[in-house]
């Protein structure tokens, strides 16, 4: 598609649950990002794939989260045990390529709130 | 590591008046995108600067990067409502990380 699309818009989970989040990037596009952004707007990364690749996993904090990016399907973010903390909008994004040059297109988000 | 420092956090202005966001990285940077996230959106990417003392402008925005490529601004001219949101720059490192500064966000006074 044009866009990148999330799934879902909202999810609520209670403490200890698992979240799975969807995201479709832009038809064409080789990057994928995700982002998690709290109520104070800063924007942490945390993971990006080159196609089904894991190319940057930096920002991750692998006890609880994971993320896949299969081919012909939506990439994926999970998060094993919510926490309280993990309540935030996760962001994702895709570029075109990883190159010096690529702007991200962002998705509309989802919002995940942990009771 | 790495850090991309963007001020002010808020700012306040009456429609009409001019607005500016900073940032500054603490190396020198491949190139810098600014992006727009207006209240309950998603960032949108407006513009790339690569260039060494580079200024672009759209439209009441002008984009800089000075000359040793660390730093960088976003200034608006004469705000209208249209321009409420969070302004974030993101500079791209050698090593092609994009590094985020953690937004201004502009709010016009009622």
């Amino acid at each position: 598609g044009e866009e990148v699309a999330q799934t879902p818009k909202h999810l609520v989970r209670g403490e200890g649950q698992k979240a799975k989040l969807y995201c479709a990037p832009i038809k064409g596009h080789s990057y994928v990002f995700w982002y998690q952004q709290v109520l104070k707007n800063e924007f942490k990364f945390l993971i990006s794939f080159q196609n089904e690749n894991v190319f940057d996993e930096t920002g991750m904090p692998k006890e609880r989260f994971s993320a896949k990016c299969l081919p012909n399907s939506p990439c994926s973010l999970e998060i094993q045990a919510t926490k309280l903390e993990d309540s935030a909008v996760y962001f994702c994004a895709s570029s075109a390529t990883g190159g010096l040059y690529n702007e991200q297109f962002f998705g509309p988000g989802t919002r995940l709130t942990v009771l | 590591g790495q850090q991309v420092m963007q001020i002010p956090q808020y700012q306040h202005v009456q429609e009409g008046e001019d607005f500016t966001t900073y940032c500054n990285s603490s190396t020198t940077l491949s190139n810098i995108q600014w992006y727009k996230q207006r209240p309950g959106g998603h960032p949108v990417f407006l513009i790339q600067l690569v260039k060494s003392g580079e200024v672009k402008k759209q439209k009441r925005l002008t984009f800089q990067f000075e000359e040793a490529k660390k730093n960088s601004s976003l200034h608006i001219t004469a705000t209208q409502t249209t321009d409420v949101g969070t302004y974030f720059c993101a500079g791209r490192d050698s090593n092609y990380q994009l590094i985020w500064g953690a937004g201004t966000k502009l709010i016009i006074k009622p």
